[in-house]
């Protein structure tokens, strides 16, 4: 398996300001990652994918300037909400991509719950 | 992502039954169907994963099945307990991965 770790694990803060949420591999490097979003009682949405050295993938619909992805290092990936709103309030959840012999696997962080007041 | 259409939405099941959730995707080009469970709050553990090269994996008393030319997969749990009580996600993909609605599995004592 592979072991992924997120902080912070719950965050509450001011609308207007900016959060950030790191993502990191335990135990092996990862040159792509992927942040999800899942509101209550719905599915995991992906956002964006990270790619180690470059530019971040984004998902139609989601705003870069407003979710910065920074993935400096084959251990680190993180996410920061900037001028958060409450709609915004969600559960933040990174995964790491593992590639294996015929099998390539997504292994998931714990997850960050955002609540925007 | 691409759609997958995920049913049932809920699943209620006496407590030894088997359940059976079923994903329909559209994308040919996936060659990755893992299914996920996720309990309150907490991440998606991977259960029971299959690839496009085979059509039946079992795992003890999970098993995943895929019919790639009516693109569908299934999941079956036999013998059902208290704690497969969760949401269960079905995913389809290869790097990237689109996820189902989810599937609310409660299983009756």
């Amino acid at each position: 398996g592979a072991v992924v770790s997120q902080h912070p694990s719950r965050v509450i803060c001011k609308s207007g300001t900016s959060v950030k949420i790191e993502c990191r591999s335990l135990d092996f490097q990862a040159t792509t990652m992927f942040w999800y979003r899942q509101f209550p009682k719905q599915s995991l949405m992906l956002m964006a994918t990270s790619n180690e050295g470059s530019k971040a993938t984004y998902e139609q619909g989601v705003e870069k300037d407003k979710f910065l992805i920074n993935h400096a290092s084959l251990t680190l990936s993180t996410l920061t909400v900037t001028s958060a709103h409450p709609e915004d309030s969600s559960f933040y959840i990174c995964s790491v991509h593992r590639d294996r012999v015929f099998q390539e696997t997504q292994y998931f962080g714990p997850g960050t719950r955002l609540l925007v007041l | 992502g691409e759609n997958v259409e995920q049913h049932p939405s809920t699943l209620s099941v006496q407590e030894g039954d088997s359940a059976v959730i079923k994903c329909t995707y559209s994308d040919s080009a996936s060659n990755y169907f893992p299914w996920y469970k996720q309990e309150l709050g907490k991440r998606p553990q991977l259960i029971i994963d299959i690839r496009s090269n085979v059509g039946e994996k079992k795992d003890q008393r999970i098993a995943v099945t895929l019919n790639k030319t009516a693109k569908h997969f299934s999941l079956h749990i036999t013998e059902t307990q208290p704690e497969d009580s969760a949401v269960y996600f079905c995913a389809w993909g290869s790097t990237k991965l689109s996820f189902g609605a989810g599937t609310t599995v409660t299983v009756r004592a």
